[in-house]
């Protein structure tokens, strides 16, 4: 089945450090591809998305790009701000209409000033 | 506007009681979900719901029911609930096309659930 892997956290940086969080994905398809963030006793934002390959997401200053080849959709900002503390969540859809959104396991990352 | 909204924020209940979430969405969307988020885990599908109809139970436990009662509306009826599912139960809504871009799930705020 559908699964996503993303890189262990928690990630802990100092402010305006670049940052990168690691997701690669299995689908038999070809999944739409997201980035949510939770933020403390809140539920799930839309961060960025991805429909194909080489699409490259943005919002906020967050970048992912859909790379086919080697099934990854890493989330990269240049200068992170402590704002940006929370739990980032990659996920995929396959096929159209209503469909299960497949999660990957979360990412804690916590930015010091 | 994207914007799913969830009542109650937080909720406490016995064992034996009945409660009742509730999500609304104003976006047009016709496929509305719930999911379960343990705390420290990714969200876990529970139900999804496309035009007002049932498509998809993820094996829930029947104490566990959701209604669609219209289009911008779904409930979760809460009955002889136990300790291990007190969660946070997240309601997200979809446009529900046959376009890949307009299927974006966006999310409500959740209810946080303690069952004692």
């Amino acid at each position: 089945g559908d699964s996503v892997t993303q890189m262990e956290g928690p990630v802990t940086l100092s402010e305006e450090a670049f940052l990168t969080i690691n997701c690669t994905y299995t689908a038999t398809g070809y999944p739409s591809l997201f980035w949510y963030v939770q933020y403390p006793g809140e539920g799930l934002q839309l961060l960025l998305k991805a429909t194909k390959a080489d699409d490259k997401g943005s919002n906020k200053g967050f970048e992912a790009t859909y790379r086919k080849e080697t099934t990854s959709f890493h989330l990269e900002k240049g200068s992170v701000q402590v704002s940006d503390s929370a739990v980032y969540f990659c996920a995929l859809s396959e096929g159209q209409g209503a469909q299960k959104l497949v999660f990957g396991q979360g990412t804690r990352l916590t930015i010091n000033p | 506007d994207t914007e799913v909204t969830q009542t109650p924020k937080h909720l406490v209940m016995g064992m034996t009681n009945k409660k009742s979430l509730k999500c609304e969405q104003h976006m047009g969307h016709r496929a509305m979900y719930w999911y379960k988020q343990k705390a420290k885990k990714p969200p876990e599908l529970m139900f999804v719901y496309s035009y007002e109809k049932l498509s998809i139970n993820e094996s829930v436990p029947s104490r566990f029911s959701p209604e669609c009662p219209n289009s911008s509306l779904l409930n979760l009826h809460l009955h002889a609930l136990q300790p291990e599912d007190s969660a946070l139960y997240l309601c997200a809504s979809s446009q529900h096309s046959a376009g890949k871009d307009l299927d974006t799930q966006y999310f409500g705020p959740g209810t946080r659930l303690t069952v004692l």
